[in-house]
This record gives structure tokens, sequence and C-alpha cells, in this order.
């Protein structure tokens, strides 16, 4: 299985800051990289799919970008809404597998 | 619209069978996959597994001896079925919709608490 290691388990961020989630495969996956959003109480939301395309209606303030097999989730100037869990997933080969998570707390 | 909504009981007695559905519109199953994922209380997403469109289907290392996932074309309909169950399968289920193998989930149920216990 491939494994998805993701950092940090949790951060808090101000309005100004630039905030970066990283997910690291194990393996190659060739890009097939998305990044949901969860709030609590809540089904997660597509944000980020092909590690770098925007999901319809995302705000541009969120990116995907990555390096090697590491992939990142950017969030320039986040809002206060933006505070959540946030989880990469894989769909390059099954069993998919998800990070482990990260809460982020804008302040 | 795409919709996705997954009905089942709420509980469920250790060692017994686990019998979950999730009902589509606005799409078909035979052009799209389904997907489960679950999420223990207070813990993270993981993938359970999926009914392609071809009716194939993939499950999660850790749960295939227990798991099946099955469908219903002509009903709009996928279903989940895992035996065995315990305490630590006590979570949150979630249906969710891919167009095409490597493709996101982009459609979501609102997910379906199932608590194992006696």
């Amino acid at each position: 299985d491939i494994q998805m290691t993701q950092s940090p388990a949790s951060l808090s961020a101000s309005l100004e800051e630039i905030v970066t989630i990283t997910c690291k495969a194990s393996q190659g996956i060739d890009d097939y990289l998305s990044w949901y959003q969860q709030k609590p109480g809540k089904s997660p939301q597509l944000l980020i799919y092909d590690a770098t395309s925007l999901a319809d209606g995302v705000p541009s303030r969120f990116s995907g970008s990555r390096s090697g097999t590491q992939y990142s989730l950017k969030i320039s100037r986040p809002q206060v809404d933006d505070s959540g869990i946030y989880y990469c997933l894989q769909s390059y080969s099954t069993p998919f597998t998800f990070g482990s998570g990260t809460k982020l707390e804008i302040k | 619209q795409v919709q996705l909504k997954e009905s089942g009981p709420g509980l469920v007695q250790p060692s017994q069978t686990l019998s979950l559905t999730c009902t589509v519109s606005g799409f078909s199953l035979t052009s799209n996959s389904v997907h489960w994922v679950r999420q223990p209380p207070g813990k993270g997403l993981e993938w359970v597994g999926a009914i392609w469109s071809g009716g194939s289907t993939d499950y999660n290392s850790a749960l295939k001896s227990r798991l099946s996932i099955s469908r219903d074309t002509s009903k709009s309909q996928v279903f989940l079925k895992m035996n065995s169950l315990q305490t630590e399968d006590t979570a949150i289920y979630f249906c969710t919709r891919s167009v095409y193998y490597g493709l996101p989930f982009d459609y979501w149920g609102q997910g379906v608490m199932v608590t194992v216990s006696s």
C-alpha cells in the first residue's frame, strides 16, 4: 500500500501568513493527488486535484504543487473561514490512501 | 444535480453484519465509480473500498476479508456489507463519487453514523 505522510498535524496561522501543508508519498503517484477540506460535522470538500488543479468554486488563494514525491497545499492570506482539517488523498493505485490530516486554525 | 445519500442502521451489535446503502442521483453508476470512506469519531479519513463503472470492486487491504460492495444500477444504489463488526468499526461512513479511476472524489454524501455496541 502507498503511504501518505502528512505534516504538520496541526498549525495556527494569522490572516497575513502563507500556510503550507505537505504530504509525502512512499512512492511515485504520478500527480494523482487531491486535497480536501473538512469542517466539523460536515463531509470533506474537494479543493485541489491532479496535484495542482483548482476545483470549481475554490478560491484562488488555494494552490497545489509538487517536488519529487512531496506534495504541498498552500493557502495565501488565509481567511478565518479556512479553519478546518485538511487531508490529502492518493488515487494512483488501490488501495487509495489518505494522509493523516492537518488541523488548521486561522486566528 | 449530483447527490449521494447514505442510509443504514445507526447501531449494530458486535460480531454482526453492517449493511449500508448509498442512493445516488444526477449521474449513472455505469459511467462513474462510487467509493466508501469512513471516519472514526475524532479521527481521520479511511478509504474503505470502491465499485467501478464496470462493476468490479477494490477494497482496503485491512478490511478485505470482511467487506463486500455491490450495486443495483436500476435503482441507482450501491451497497456496503461488512461482517464480524468490532467496536473499532464505529465511524461515520460516507459514500463519494469519482468519475474515473484516478480522478478525485468530487461529490460526497452527508455520511451516516454507525455505532458498534451491545
